[in-house]
C-alpha cells in the first residue's frame, strides 16, 4: 500500500466548478500536511498547509481528519488557471521532516 | 533572489557514464533535499541533508551518491548511468522542519535521459 494515495484523475470540470480532491496516509505519525501545486514540466509549489481544524485561503479548502488519516482539498469557482497537478504531501518530523507524496491528481479546467 | 538553482537543465547520458547534477540555494536554509519525479510514481526522495555536514538516504538512494559542498550546494553524483535513472530530477531546499515556516522550496528540474 502507498504511503500517500491520490485518485489520479484527471478531473475535467468546466469553469466556475466546485471540485474536491481526496488523499489518505498510512503512517499514522504523520505530523504535517500539505497541498502542493504542480503545473506541467515544472517544479512543485506550494499551495496550502492543512491544519487539523481546517483552513481557507480564498476559493481552496482543505481539511484534514486525522482519526480517518484523511485529507480533501476543495476548489470552488474553477479557474481556467486552476489547471494543474494537485500533489498530496505528508510529513513525519521523527525522520528528518521529509515530505512523502502523493502520486498526484491532476485537474483541467475548461471554458 | 534566485531561491533554488539547479544545472544542468537537460542531460543526455548513455548508459555507464557518470554526471553531477549541481542544485544551490540562496535562502539560507538548512536543509536540503533530492527527488526524482517518475510518471505515475510522484516525487521520490532520494537524498537529503538535514543540515550542513550530514546526509542521509531517502527512499530510492541505490546508484547515486551527493556531497553537502557548504549551506548553499548539494550535489547528486551518479556513477554509473542506467537507463531506470531516466527521470526528472528535482532539488529542494527548506528551513528546519517544525519551523513554522517549514516549505520545501523546488528547483526548475534537471531532465535527464539515459540511453
Amino acid at each position: 500500500r502507498k504511503e500517500v494515495e491520490q485518485d489520479p484523475g484527471p478531473f475535467n470540470v468546466p469553469e466556475g466548478a466546485t471540485v474536491a480532491f481526496n488523499c489518505t496516509y498510512s503512517n499514522s505519525a504523520s505530523q504535517s500536511f500539505f497541498w502542493y501545486r504542480q503545473d506541467c514540466r515544472k517544479e512543485p509549489k506550494l499551495l496550502m498547509s492543512v491544519y487539523s481544524s481546517g483552513n481557507e485561503d480564498g476559493r481552496f479548502t482543505a481539511q484534514l481528519n486525522r482519526a480517518s488519516q484523511y485529507i480533501s482539498l476543495l476548489i470552488r469557482d474553477s479557474k481556467l488557471s486552476d489547471s494543474a497537478t494537485y500533489l498530496c504531501v505528508v510529513s513525519l518530523y521523527n525522520q528528518g521532516g521529509k515530505l512523502i507524496f502523493g502520486q498526484g491528481t491532476e485537474l483541467s479546467v475548461k471554458p | 533572489n534566485a531561491g533554488v538553482t539547479q544545472t544542468p537543465k537537460f542531460q543526455v547520458l548513455k548508459t555507464g557514464q557518470s554526471m553531477t547534477l549541481q542544485c544551490a540555494q540562496d535562502m539560507n536554509h538548512n536543509s536540503m533535499y533530492w527527488y526524482r519525479q517518475d510518471p505515475g510514481m510522484g516525487l521520490r526522495l532520494i537524498y537529503y541533508s538535514a543540515s550542513e555536514g550530514t546526509t542521509d538516504k531517502g527512499e530510492v538512494p541505490n546508484g547515486y551518491n551527493v556531497s553537502r559542498l557548504n549551506k548553499r550546494e548539494f550535489s547528486l553524483r551518479l556513477e554509473s548511468a542506467a537507463p531506470s535513472q531516466t527521470s526528472v530530477y528535482f532539488c529542494a531546499s527548506s528551513e528546519a522542519p517544525g519551523t513554522a515556516t517549514y516549505e520545501q522550496y523546488f528547483g526548475p528540474g534537471t531532465r535527464l535521459t539515459v540511453t
